[in-house]
Order: structure tokens, then sequence, then C-alpha cells
């Protein structure tokens, strides 16, 4: 993988549904990976920074783990709210470039 | 505590006119990003700044210029504004850390060139 990717592009649930999301990027030169939350005509927050092999990490209803090996991240959200509703990013911290290359997001449409 | 300051929020510009965006960080971070966010294309990366003194390129750097003025500042000039310059610009700054650390956006500007 050399780009960091994201799937699916959008998701449409109800609420109360749990969902999960998907990035890739390159295991190589991993340094950490970073998930946001990212609403209309706002900017992007920080959910998660995670840098280790097998990271969990957890914030009310949200979770996500980390494979540096394979590269791939998961981001959950359990009981979806329709304030859940926003687009997801990951990014990639590239280690010794310090690049940081975003995915082009998961689009969460959460009905009451 | 600022954060992330980014100026202006709005500009619309003609076909060929020049202009800076202005970022400030206030929080002592090493590393500076600009991205542009335009439908369906996330955030790309235009220029980054690893540390004070240095620039690099990123996925979209054709049409920009970038200063790091010094370990606060970071602008982004388009010499020469074309209609594909047109979208939301975001300015972005961490520091690495030990634990990967955060990276913080500034509140983005909206450009638009007619």
């Amino acid at each position: 993988i050399l780009n960091v990717e994201q799937s699916p592009q959008s998701l449409h649930v109800q609420e109360g549904d749990s969902t999960n999301f998907t990035c890739s990027f390159p295991s190589s030169n991993f340094y950490a990976l970073h998930w946001y939350r990212w609403e209309t005509a706002k900017s992007p927050k920080a959910l998660f920074v995670m840098t280790l092999n097998g990271d969990e990490k957890k914030k009310g209803r949200i979770s996500a783990t980390l494979n540096t090996k394979e590269g791939y991240s998961y981001l959950y959200i359990k009981g979806s709210q329709p304030e859940d509703s926003a687009t997801y990013l990951c990014a990639s911290h590239g280690g010794a470039t310090n690049k940081l290359i975003f995915g082009t997001g998961t689009l969460l449409a959460v009905q009451p | 505590n600022a954060g992330v300051t980014q100026t202006p929020k709005f500009q619309v510009l003609k076909t060929g006119q020049s202009m800076t965006l202005q970022c400030a960080q206030d929080m002592n971070h090493n590393s500076m990003y600009w991205y542009r966010q335009d439908p369906g294309m996330g955030l790309r990366l235009i220029y980054y700044s690893a540390s004070e003194g240095t620039t690099d390129k990123g996925e979209v750097p054709n049409g920009y210029n970038v200063s790091r003025l010094n370990k606060r500042e970071f602008s982004l000039r388009l010499e020469s504004a074309a209609p594909s310059q047109t979208s939301v610009y975001f300015c972005a700054s961490t520091n690495k850390g030990t634990s990967g650390n955060t990276i913080y956006f500034g509140e983005g500007s909206w450009l638009t060139v007619v």
C-alpha cells in the first residue's frame, strides 16, 4: 500500500446501530496513526493517536485498533447516535520524513 | 492559548492575482503543514515543514510556495491564482513525541478564484 485508504467511502446507519470503518496505510516507515472526526465547515478534531502494534484506544462509544505489521486500523462506533454523523479521517504519520498523509475519509450519516 | 491561527478566513481572488495565507501556532510545535480540501478528495498535503528552516513538497505542491518564517509561522503563497486553486485550505501543526502527538488544525481558509 502506497497511500492511505479508507473504506467505505460513506455509510448510512440507523440510530442505535454499531458500525466500523477501515483505514489502510503503508506499514513501512510507520510512526503513528491518527483518527479524526470532521464536521462540515469546521476543522478536524482529534479522536485517537496510536503508535504501537496491537494498540487499542477507547473514548466513550468510539474505539480503535491498530495493526502496524499489516498496515490497517479499525474505528468502531457502538450504538450510533445522530450526533456521530461526520466524516471520519485517518492519517498516517511517517517516520523519517515526518509527512502526514490523510485518507479521503468515511462519511457517516446516522438516521434518527 | 490560541492554538493554530490562520488568516484570512475567506478570500475571493481574480485569476492571476497573488496572495499569501498566513498560519501561526503558539504551541512550540516543530512541524507545520498546509492542506487543501476538495469535495471527495479528503485532505491533500500541499507542503510541509518538519522543523524550522526546512520545507518539503507534499502531494499537490504545483502553483504554491511556502515560507517557514520562524518556528511559529508557516505561510502559503499563491503567485498566480487559478480557478483550480479554489478550495478550503487548512494549516496544521504537531510535534513528534514518544506517543505520536496530536495534530492541531486551524479553522480553515475558504478561497475562491474567479
